[in-house]
């Protein structure tokens, strides 16, 4: 079936540091990848997304590129700041023509200031 | 900025006991999403809706949940009864456009406690 698997977290970095959080996918033909993210207290936000392959999304500094041949859009980020502390999630959708999102387990971020 | 409402934002019940979410989507989104998120894991979808339509409730548990979108704009969903496994985080969505390529914008959940 179709599946999102995420590094496993929690993930703890001090300020400035270089982030790299890994997601693989599953899927049955040519999915749309996607980052979402849960700030504390708050609902999903989406950060960035991607729908096809090469293609780079791009949101407040963070960047994930969609790589076909190893089924991967991994999210990183060159200097994290405190208020990047949250939970990230990893999702696909469009496979089989389905809108429904597909999600990883997530994984918590905190930063250290 | 417009936003997807649910209510209530915390529940606690009983087991064997019935509870009900509401979620009015952002005007104008035509599809709506109902998604679970047991602690710890990512959302997983439970039901779909085209306006008052359902497109996708192949994860609900239909011998105790219900969905429902009447006139096509705010939804309900109903747990009768309640079971311990059931303490979760529910999630409403709404987008505006029936593609995958659609952004879905995410209430701020029911967090559901059954005792």
């Amino acid at each position: 079936g179709n599946s999102v698997t995420q590094m496993e977290g929690p993930v703890t970095l001090s300020e400035e540091a270089f982030l790299t959080i890994n997601c693989t996918y599953t899927a049955t033909g040519y999915p749309s990848l996607f980052w979402y993210v849960q700030y504390p207290g708050e609902g999903l936000q989406l950060l960035l997304k991607a729908t096809k392959a090469d293609d780079k999304g791009s949101n407040k500094g963070f960047e994930a590129t969609y790589r076909k041949e190893t089924t991967s859009f991994h999210l990183e980020k060159g200097s994290v700041q405190v208020s990047d502390s949250a939970v990230y999630f990893c999702a696909l959708s469009g496979v089989q023509g389905a809108q429904k999102l597909v999600f990883g387990q997530g994984t918590r971020l905190t930063i250290n200031p | 900025e417009a936003e997807v409402a649910q209510s209530p934002r915390y529940k606690i019940t009983e087991k064997s006991q019935a509870v009900a979410f509401w979620c009015d989507p952002i005007s104008g989104h035509a599809t709506l999403y109902w998604y679970r998120q047991i602690l710890g894991q990512g959302p997983e979808l439970l039901v779909q809706f085209q306006d008052e339509s359902v497109v996708d409730d192949s994860q609900l548990p239909k011998d105790r949940f219900s969905a429902e979108r009447l006139k096509g704009v705010d939804s309900t969903l109903k747990i009768q009864p309640a079971e311990l496994g059931d303490s979760a985080m529910y999630l409403c969505a709404s987008s505006l456009e029936h593609s995958s390529y659609n952004e879905q914008f995410f209430g701020p959940g029911t967090r559901l406690t059954v005792l």
